[in-house]
This record gives structure tokens, C-alpha cells and sequence, in this order.
């Protein structure tokens, strides 16, 4: 089945520079990739998601690009800013046998701190 | 606030016991996932239902069930309760499956099995 994996685990920028996150997949026929923002205490809550039609997504400070030859995607965070500090998850979505949509895989996390 | 409910916010219990996790949609969301979130494991799958019937099913042990009733309300039971099955619960919902539909979380239940 699906494995992702989700690098570095912990990472912790000075407010105002960037934030790179990286995933990888394991199951070529995933087509779906969001990541989640999880503030300390809260649900999840989705940022951004990128489909497998397209290598590259923006929206404001944030940006997805996947590369499906390789099989990874990342989040990228630019001008970051306290309120950025937060654990956040990458995830990918399965094809079951047949084409239906399958499940939602989710890496182990990156808690991200952003230092003032 | 996702609109997506979640009782209760806190539970404790002992192991052996059984306790059932409620979830409540966002009005008009008819599919319903279930995940559980621990340290180690991170956010794992378990079941998702639409519209009254199981979808899809993840990692989830023989000891749990789910169901999702006519109202569209789901509720998780865990029995057998393990140490390890400490962690957040957590309920979500969309308006269908597949991702042209956003998932929403719900606040979790924290399970803390003694």
C-alpha cells in the first residue's frame, strides 16, 4: 500500500526567511497531495493540495510543487511569520484496484517554529 | 469552527472498557472519515462513511466499529480498550468522497485509556 514519508521532523527558521518541507510516495497511481496545518491544540485544517495533472501550486506565502517522476512533493513557505509556527502534514491520496479514489495516507508531521 | 462537532472533547477511561466517540457533520456533508492521531503514529486513517454506508476502510483494528446513522451522525466504538489506544480521535467530513471535496475536522476526542 501507500507509504509517505515526511522530512525533517522538526524544523525552526528566523521569522522572515523560508520553509521547505519535503514528502515522498510510494504508490505511482496516487493523485491527490494536500497538506494540513495542525496549531498546537487544534483540528487540522487544509492549506493548500496539489493534483497529479499539475507540478506546481501557489497560493500567497505558500506553494506546492510535485515532481511525479520522483514520486515527492513539497511545501514551501516563504516570508514566514510567528503565526506560521504549527505542526503540518502532507498527505497523499490512494487509487484503489478499479480507478475509484482511495484513502488519505498522511506523513508523520514537521513541527515548524518560527522564531520572532 | 469547521462546523464538524465532536463528543465528548475528553475522555478517560480504563483498560477493558468500551466507549463510543460521536461525531456530527457540517450540515449538508454526507461523507464522514474517522482518523486517530497519536505520537508516534501520526494521523492514521480509519474508516470513512457515506451517506449511511461504509466507503473505505484503513487501519482500523477488529476491536473498533463505526457507524453512520440515517440523521448522518457517526459514531466510532472502541472496545478492549488498550493502553495504546490513547491518543485523539478525530471526525471529518466532506460533502462526498473524492478530493474536489475538502475534508473538515472536528475539534477530536482525547481517549486516555489507564
Amino acid at each position: 500500500g501507500e507509504n509517505v514519508e515526511q522530512h525533517p521532523s522538526t524544523l525552526s527558521v528566523q521569522e522572515g526567511d523560508s520553509a521547505v518541507i519535503k514528502c515522498t510516495y510510494s504508490d505511482s497511481a496516487s493523485n491527490y497531495f494536500p497538506w494540513y496545518k495542525q496549531e498546537l491544540g487544534k483540528r487540522p485544517q487544509l492549506i493548500i493540495d496539489i493534483r497529479s495533472n499539475v507540478g506546481e501550486k501557489k497560493d500567497q506565502r505558500i506553494a506546492v510543487t510535485l515532481n511525479k517522476t520522483a514520486k515527492h512533493f513539497s511545501l514551501h513557505i516563504t516570508e514566514t511569520q510567528p503565526e506560521d509556527s504549527a505542526v503540518y502534514f502532507c498527505a497523499a491520496r490512494t487509487v484503489n484496484y478499479g480507478g475509484s479514489q482511495g484513502n488519505l495516507i498522511f506523513g508523520k508531521g514537521t513541527k515548524l517554529s518560527v522564531k520572532p | 469552527d469547521s462546523g464538524v462537532t465532536q463528543t465528548p472533547k475528553h475522555l478517560i477511561t480504563a483498560t477493558g472498557q468500551r466507549v463510543t466517540l460521536r461525531c456530527s457533520p457540517r450540515s449538508g456533508d454526507l461523507s464522514v472519515y474517522w482518523y486517530q492521531q497519536s505520537l508516534d503514529q501520526g494521523l492514521q486513517f480509519l474508516i470513512q462513511y457515506y451517506n449511511g454506508e461504509e466507503r473505505a476502510k484503513g487501519n482500523i483494528l477488529e476491536r473498533f466499529s463505526a457507524q453512520q446513522f440515517p440523521d448522518l451522525h457517526s459514531e466510532l466504538n472502541l472496545s478492549s480498550l488498550e493502553l495504546g489506544d490513547s491518543a485523539l480521535y478525530f471526525c471529518a467530513s466532506s460533502v462526498a468522497p473524492g478530493d474536489l471535496y475538502e475534508q473538515y475536522f472536528g475539534p477530536g476526542t482525547r481517549l486516555t485509556v489507564t
